[in-house]
């Protein structure tokens, strides 16, 4: 079956620092991957995603590239800040078929320190 | 620009009670669904509907109820709470666009204790 794995963390960074939270997965045919972000106290919001092989998604300074040969999708972003401290969850989304179900990681804690 | 709605935030209930959990979304979407977060576990997956009348089982559905009798409400049901459903639940509207604008939007979740 379908499954993610992601660093577990929890991660703590200063400021400024870079960031990657790896993710990788395991799936039949070619899923749809996201990241989506949980904010203290907050519902999950998407931070990005990609629908196939090398497509980068990114926003809010964080990219990750759909990496198919090493099926991974690794969370970076070059430069962190205070109010980037929350949960980050990776998730994939099998494509076709009536049922959009995903199938997400454990979540990695992230604290910046000022 | 509400989106998904989810009620109640908090709730607290008895071992042996049941209780309805709301969700309402405004965005026309077919396909909703219900996951549970519980610590290092990630989401997982309870009940999903594709659509008004149709409704099916995800990856731990024993204990809860769902149905769908319009395309905007898909309430979860707790039938006779166990401490083993604490745990924060969330629900989900997708919008299932086959040329790749799948995403998935959820509510605010919904924290329950049964003591």
């Amino acid at each position: 079956g379908n499954s993610v794995t992601q660093m577990e963390g929890p991660v703590t960074l200063s400021e400024e620092a870079f960031l990657t939270i790896n993710c990788t997965y395991t799936a039949t045919g070619y899923p749809s991957l996201f990241w989506y972000v949980q904010y203290p106290g907050e519902g999950l919001q998407l931070l990005l995603k990609a629908t196939k092989a090398d497509d980068k998604g990114s926003n809010k300074g964080f990219e990750a590239t759909y990496r198919k040969e090493t099926t991974s999708f690794h969370l970076e972003k070059g430069s962190v800040q205070v109010s980037d401290s929350a949960v980050y969850f990776c998730a994939l989304m099998r494509s076709g078929g009536s049922n959009y179900k995903l199938t997400f990681g454990k979540g990695t804690l992230l604290t910046v320190n000022p | 620009n509400a989106g998904v709605t989810q009620t109640p935030k908090f709730q607290v209930l008895k071992t042996g009670q049941s209780m309805t959990l709301q969700c309402a979304q405004d965005m026309n979407h077919e396909y909703m669904s219900w996951y549970r977060q519980d610590p290092g576990m990630g989401l997982r997956l309870i009940h999903y509907s594709v659509g008004a009348g149709i409704t099916d089982q995800g990856e731990v559905p024993n204990g809860y109820n769902v149905s769908r009798s319009t395309t905007e409400d898909f309430p979860l049901r707790l039938l006779s709470a166990a401490p083993s459903q604490t745990s924060v639940y969330f629900c989900a509207s997708t919008n299932t666009d086959p040329t790749g604008g799948t995403e998935a939007f959820f509510g605010q979740g919904t924290r329950l204790t049964v003591v």
